[in-house]
């Protein structure tokens, strides 16, 4: 049984557009959620963390968790090209997606 | 900004040979990780660690490896006579608490089984 699963893109937006990546979770009992970067040939780097539901903004960057649909998503705001890069979505503790390719074109 | 020490960053080995992987978590991190990454493939949990000894392992955390913490500093993961399918990125990660705000990851080190 899948834990945590990512639509495995890969997704492609132009520059200044918005992202959206999903990910849903199987575990009712998970308290909170992680969103970390992974470049190629890179280790994953945290983003954003959430645990209550509802939104959670940090820059470009929005958070949502729905408990009731066990889905977790993110927003990344006027996507830049740096952007490029798999998002992974793991829950605590440690339990990760297979993680969603963006790609930002110029 | 503190960060989590990996070392080797490349390791080649022949099948059936010990290796160990080092690691140096944050100094002020009580729980420490292993992940394993298969070229392509999703981050896959190994092992937790905190007060010596083992909080939880997954399925892949068979007899074939072990982990310690020989001193104050260190975090190690040993996998015995390695395997192809071994080969890898592996990672360490360490956290304040048990997680709730998130892992720091080490760069990496790349285990090849030849």
């Amino acid at each position: 049984q899948k834990e945590v699963e990512q639509n495995s893109g890969p997704l492609s937006v132009p520059e200044g557009a918005i992202a959206s990546l999903n990910c849903t979770y199987s575990d009712r009992g998970s308290q909170s959620f992680f969103w970390y970067r992974q470049y190629s040939g890179k280790s994953p780097e945290l983003i954003m963390f959430i645990y209550s539901n509802g939104d959670k903004e940090d820059g470009r960057f929005t958070a949502q968790l729905n408990k009731a649909s066990q889905y977790v998503s993110l927003l990344i705001r006027d996507s830049q090209p740096s952007d490029s890069a798999t998002y992974l979505c793991a829950r605590s503790p440690g339990r990760f997606g297979a993680g969603t390719r963006l790609t930002v074109k110029p | 900004e503190p960060e989590v020490t990996q070392t080797p960053s490349h390791q080649v080995t022949q099948m059936g040979q010990e290796v160990i992987l080092r690691c140096v978590p944050i100094s002020n991190h009580l729980y420490f990780y292993w992940y394993r990454q298969i070229l392509g493939q999703k981050v896959e949990f190994l092992v937790s660690f905190y007060n010596n000894e083992i909080s939880e392992k997954s399925e892949i955390f068979d007899d074939q490896f072990s982990v310690e913490r020989p001193d104050g500093s260190n975090f190690t993961l040993k996998i015995r006579s390695t395997k192809l399918e071994d080969s890898a990125m592996y990672f360490c990660a360490s956290s304040l608490d048990r997680g709730s705000y998130g892992y720091t990851f080490g760069s990496g080190t790349r285990l090849t089984v030849v």
